[in-house]
């Protein structure tokens, strides 16, 4: 089975710019997670989707958004980006037996 | 309100070595434990769980719900375990959300 993709890999943005992410799951896997990962912060969740619907939500504010398609891929949107935003966004898909897989990140980097 | 503390931001062995990487949680229900591993510029991936009891790689990790600890142990450290090691909790409500730990990134001299 071919691993949870992200696309794409590294991004450049400027401030006030919005960006959109996208993540495909493991073929089978309903559900997928967010995760920003920073230096500073380390690994903290964004939300999480399962069938569509946004399921658990972390503590970010509005400007971080998603959503999941019919297929289960998954987007995440950034608008008025922030220097803060800079960071290694992963995504996760959850298989049956309630295990994480992760996907290698895009690396977004806000000037 | 959940908690996972990694104590260690940095710890050297050489090979051969006894290895323990620590984890402390507070959580008043009954958490889900893991331990995730990065190597360098690879993904993160699952080590171990609690529920499995497995071995993998020769690391162990036992839960004290005591102690509220969830510590990784290998008797015998090889150069291959250099990596960034992660603790994690899942809530039994939350299954899509981990709580991770600060991490701690392990050196395994020659």
């Amino acid at each position: 089975k071919a691993g949870v993709t992200q696309t794409p890999r590294y991004l450049i943005k400027t401030r006030g710019q919005q960006v959109t992410l996208s993540c495909s799951p493991i073929s089978g896997h309903r559900s997928v997670s967010w995760y920003q990962q920073t230096p500073g912060q380390g690994l903290q969740f964004l939300f999480e989707y399962f069938s569509e619907t946004q399921r658990n939500k972390g503590n970010f504010p509005g400007r971080f958004s998603g959503r999941q398609f019919s297929n289960s891929r998954s987007e995440m949107n950034v608008s008025t980006l922030e220097l803060g935003d800079s960071a290694l966004y992963l995504c996760a898909s959850t298989s049956q037996g309630n295990e994480q897989f992760f996907g290698p990140g895009t690396r977004l980097t806000v000037l | 309100a959940q908690r996972v503390t990694q104590p260690e931001k940095l710890l050297s062995v050489f090979k051969g070595a006894p290895v323990e990487l620590k984890c402390n949680y507070s959580y008043s229900g009954s958490p889900e434990l893991f331990w995730y591993v990065q190597y360098s510029r690879q993904r993160l991936q699952l080590l171990l769980r609690h529920i499995s009891r497995e071995s993998i790689k020769g690391f162990t990790a036992d839960l004290n719900k005591g102690e509220t600890s969830f510590h990784l142990k290998k008797p015998f450290a090889q150069e291959e375990d250099s990596a960034m090691y992660y603790c994690a909790l899942r809530r039994g409500s939350t299954l899509g959300r981990l709580y991770f730990g600060r991490g701690t990134q392990l050196t395994v001299w020659p």
